[in-house]
């Protein structure tokens, strides 16, 4: 089974502070990676697909990149809306999520 | 838009059965894998089970193997989890996933709004 591990687990940050979560892949997934964000009661939502490919309707603010297994969510400079809890998800074989990340205020 | 909405979920003691139903609109059902994706209280999410879009082929966790089935019915736009031998672990909200695609592993582009399932005495 592919184990995904996702740092950190929590994140203190200020509106426009520049945040990196990363998600590291037990073995190699090519770039068959997803994140989603998801608030307090509410589903999941699609940000980013294959490592690196911005769901049509998400603010630009949000990219994704992949360097072997390990990948990387920034959002570029944080706004009110983006404190959530985030998710990466490896889709090569079956599926994996990570552990998930919570973006609090600072 | 898309639109799935679960239902069936509630309070069943542990060894009873439960069956869950999304219902899918605003796309061709049949044309795409459907999962399951469970999250227990305040933890993260679990992949459950996919149906491929003909109801083929399915895939299950471990966690659930055995105990669990899902199927579809492509005539009523609707997608099924049977969960049988249920546990306290199996305590969870249920959402039905979309897939991007029809076959293989894919990414889930639309996910309904939950339905609790409580297992307990």
């Amino acid at each position: 089974d592919i184990q995904m591990t996702q740092s950190p687990s929590t994140l203190s940050a200020s509106v426009g502070d520049r945040v990196t979560i990363t998600c590291r892949a037990s073995q190699s997934i090519s770039n068959w990676l997803a994140w989603y964000q998801q608030k307090p009661g509410k589903a999941p939502k699609l940000l980013i697909y294959k490592a690196s490919s911005l769901e049509s309707g998400v603010p630009s603010r949000f990219s994704g990149s992949a360097s072997g297994t390990e990948f990387t969510l920034t959002i570029s400079s944080l706004q009110p809306d983006d404190f959530a809890t985030y998710y990466c998800q490896q889709y090569n074989s079956y599926w994996t999520f990570g552990q998930g990340t919570k973006v609090e205020i600072k | 838009e898309v639109q799935l909405v679960e239902f069936g979920g509630g309070l069943v003691q542990p060894g009873g059965s439960l069956r869950l139903s999304c219902a899918a609109s605003e796309f061709i059902f049949s044309n795409y894998a459907m999962s399951w994706v469970r999250q227990g209280p305040g933890k993260g999410l679990e992949w459950v089970s996919d149906i491929s879009g003909s109801g083929g082929t399915t895939y299950y966790a471990d966690s659930v193997k055995g105990r669990f089935t899902i199927s579809r019915d492509n005539s009523k736009n609707t997608l099924y989890l049977q969960m049988n031998s249920l546990r306290a672990e199996d305590t969870a909200v249920y959402y039905c996933a979309k897939c991007h695609g029809d076959y293989g592993a894919d990414y889930f582009d639309y996910w309904g709004q939950g339905t609790l399932v409580t297992v307990s005495s």
